[in-house]
């Protein structure tokens, strides 16, 4: 059972426009959120993440918004530029679990900005 | 140079075979895992190690086994591969139990392919 969704698997937006990629999580334990990038023949990289204390996190273009009532986060890329272009894999975890705290991967959203 | 290094970056193998993937870090974290990606079905996590005594078992640990030869270095083995292990294979490091410790750093990945 798929504990963290991300239900669109490709994204297609405008050079400039807003990137919205979302998703969803089942288990109210999860306190910490992170976003990875990942571009073709390259590991993922660390891109933003958000404790569940807050509800807004900002890194220059990036913004991930938590909702904790409905279990949801996203994440805004403003504005969306061609080398945003990658896969985005959402990742959720318990930081108060201890030695038992593993992330929680979603399936991913393939973001392509077209010039 | 990359901090987390892997080796081979691409294998070709056939059934019956052992592999062993090799991941050695520059970031001096003490905690170190194994992923495979599949199409469609994100990253999922083989073995993971707190420390070089610490050796945990993933969501899929079925048919790996890894060494935790130093600190720096998490060998990941297929004692004998078989065609449903072709996939792309990432090491990754983090820090221990800090707060919002759950980012990753990952290699470029290995990509095997068991004939």
């Amino acid at each position: 059972d798929q504990q963290v969704k991300q239900n669109s698997p490709s994204l297609s937006v405008q050079e400039g426009r807003i990137s919205i990629l979302n998703c969803d999580y089942t288990n109210s334990m999860f306190d910490y959120f992170l976003w990875y990038k990942k571009y073709p023949a390259e590991g993922p990289t660390f891109l933003i993440s958000i404790s569940s204390i807050k509800d807004k996190n900002e890194d220059g273009r990036f913004t991930v918004f938590l909702n904790k009532s409905a279990k949801h986060l996203s994440l805004h890329i403003v504005p969306s530029q061609p080398g945003d272009s990658a896969v985005y894999f959402c990742a959720a975890t318990n930081d108060n679990a201890g030695n038992n705290r593993k992330l929680i991967w979603g399936l991913g959203t393939s973001l392509a900005v077209n010039p | 140079d990359a901090d987390v290094t892997q080796t081979p970056r691409n294998r070709i193998t056939k059934t019956g075979k052992r592999i062993m993937l090799e991941c050695s870090q520059t970031k001096g974290h003490d905690r170190m895992y194994w992923y495979r990606q599949d199409p469609g079905l994100g990253l999922r996590l083989i073995y993971y190690s707190f420390d070089v005594k610490d050796i945990n078992k993933g969501e899929i640990s079925d048919g790996y086994s890894v060494s935790r030869q130093a600190q720096a270095k998490f060998s990941l083995s297929l004692e004998s591969a078989i065609p449903n292990q072709t996939a792309l294979y990432f090491c990754a490091t983090s820090w221990g139990l800090n707060p919002g410790a759950g980012e990753l750093f990952f290699g470029e990945g290995s990509r095997l392919t068991v004939l």
